[in-house]
């Protein structure tokens, strides 16, 4: 069974630091990557897809099949960053539901 | 556009209440979703529709039903509420095919007393 897991429930960091959020999956196949973050007040969105191995609001990240990894990055933390960040996998291309993680709420501290 | 609408925003129950809470989109998605979020637990899914006239099953579907009652519109009902199932809850929809693109509403908070 697919499992996605995100170790951390709560990640602080000074603003200007580099912030790594653990994701890990669990999937015999060949998944797709996604992560989804929910700013306060706002709806839950995506923030990027492995597949389009783009840059969003500074933020990458890399599927490492190796290690079963799928960690979210950004050199350089900011404020506005600080929300609560979704791991999720997608078991085949398109027709079966996202499996998410736990989350992980990531605080930015000025 | 207003995407993905629920109702209510809040709602607070009794035990053994029941009620349904409405989702619709206006993005002609074809597949629609019911997710649950708790502290420490993550987004659970409870439902889906994968197109109109389909539902199935999610992770946690115990004490619910869902009602897909046309394209735009997807339902999900409490027959006997229960504490457990204080949460907010979450419609999501999207293209079928596409569902990594999820749209989600902004929330239903659901206290059960």
């Amino acid at each position: 069974a697919q499992r996605v897991t995100q170790p951390e429930k709560l990640l602080s960091v000074f603003k200007g630091a580099p912030v790594e959020l653990k994701c890990n999956y669990s999937y015999s196949g060949s998944p797709e990557l996604f992560w989804y973050v929910q700013y306060s007040r706002q709806r839950l969105q995506l923030l990027l897809r492995h597949i389009s191995r783009e840059s969003i609001k500074g933020f990458t990240a890399d599927l490492n099949k190796g290690e079963t990894s799928f960690h979210l990055k950004k050199p350089f933390a900011q404020e506005e960053d600080s929300a609560m960040y979704y791991c999720a996998l997608s078991p085949n291309s398109g027709n079966t539901p996202l499996v998410f993680g736990k989350g992980t709420r990531l605080s930015v501290i000025a | 556009n207003a995407g993905v609408t629920q109702t209510p925003k809040f709602q607070v129950l009794k035990t053994g209440q029941s009620m349904t809470l409405q989702c619709a989109q206006d993005m002609n998605h074809n597949s629609m979703y019911w997710y649950r979020q708790d502290p420490g637990m993550g987004l659970r899914l409870i439902y889906y529709s994968a197109s109109e006239g389909t539902t199935d099953k999610g992770e946690v579907p115990n004490g619910y039903n869902v009602s897909r009652l046309n394209k735009r519109e997807f339902s999900l009902r409490l027959e006997s509420a229960a504490p457990s199932q204080t949460s907010v809850y979450f419609c999501a929809s999207t293209f079928l095919g596409l569902n990594e693109k999820l749209f989600f509403g902004s929330g239903t908070q659901l206290s059960v007393l």
